[in-house]
């Protein structure tokens, strides 16, 4: 099985608009870390937020929020007031345990257009 | 600040060839990290360092060895390229391992295409 899914291929959005990337996790293990990076068309790889299993609160990051439902294993990246610059792949990533090496696992992402 | 930094930036081997690609991180992580992305899907671990000194076989090592130099450089050699080795490759370092804070710091990716 799966265990990052990411549903949309590809989205567009209106600029100054927000937007909700989906992403689902599969995992037995209690304690885990779920990651958003963005991949522009330059191809780096830039980190854009984290969740901890153990968080209680949405984590936050300027423009960027997560919306975690733990017990419907989702962990939806929200952009808020999109920006032409936000055009760009977009991968949920998740770390299991607190072993070293873990790796991350990483979704098939998601594609997202903004539209002028 | 460099950050993670990657040589070369593109390459075109033909098959059967070797090289290896370098990586370097200035910011005292501990852990660095290899990964793949081929076209249209994330990216899959190849082998890892969780630090100085130790390396160990990610998702899909085959084909591939690895060299922790120092704590900075972690190098990824191909010693018979085959074309199914053609894709983007990303390095990474992360602070501190045994925590699942711990943040990976991605490289701006190396580019093999092997003919």
């Amino acid at each position: 099985a799966q265990k990052i899914t990411q549903t949309q291929p590809g989205m567009f959005v209106q600029e100054k608009e927000a937007v909700t990337l989906d992403c689902t996790y599969d995992t037995s293990d209690p304690s885990y870390g779920l990651f958003w990076y963005k991949q522009p068309s330059s191809g780096e790889m830039i980190f854009l937020i984290y969740q901890g299993s153990y968080d209680q609160q949405n984590a936050t990051e300027g423009r960027y929020s997560l919306n975690f439902q733990k017990a419907r294993k989702s962990a939806n990246l929200v952009i808020s007031a999109s920006q032409l610059g936000d055009s760009a792949m977009y991968f949920c990533a998740m770390r299991e345990g607190g072993n070293a090496g873990n790796m991350l696992t990483f979704g098939g992402g998601t594609r997202l257009m903004v539209k002028p | 600040n460099a950050g993670v930094t990657q040589t070369p930036k593109f390459q075109v081997l033909k098959t059967g060839q070797s090289m290896t690609l370098q990586c370097a991180q200035d910011m005292n992580h501990n852990s660095m990290y290899w990964y793949r992305q081929d076209p249209g899907m994330g990216l899959r671990l190849i082998y890892y360092s969780a630090s100085e000194g130790t390396t160990d076989k990610g998702e899909v090592p085959n084909g591939y060895n690895v060299s922790r130099l120092n704590k900075r450089e972690f190098s990824l050699r191909l010693e018979s390229a085959a074309p199914s080795q053609t894709s983007v490759y990303f390095c990474a370092s992360s602070p501190n391992p045994s925590a699942n804070t711990d943040t990976q710091y991605f490289g701006p990716g190396t580019r093999l295409t092997v003919l």
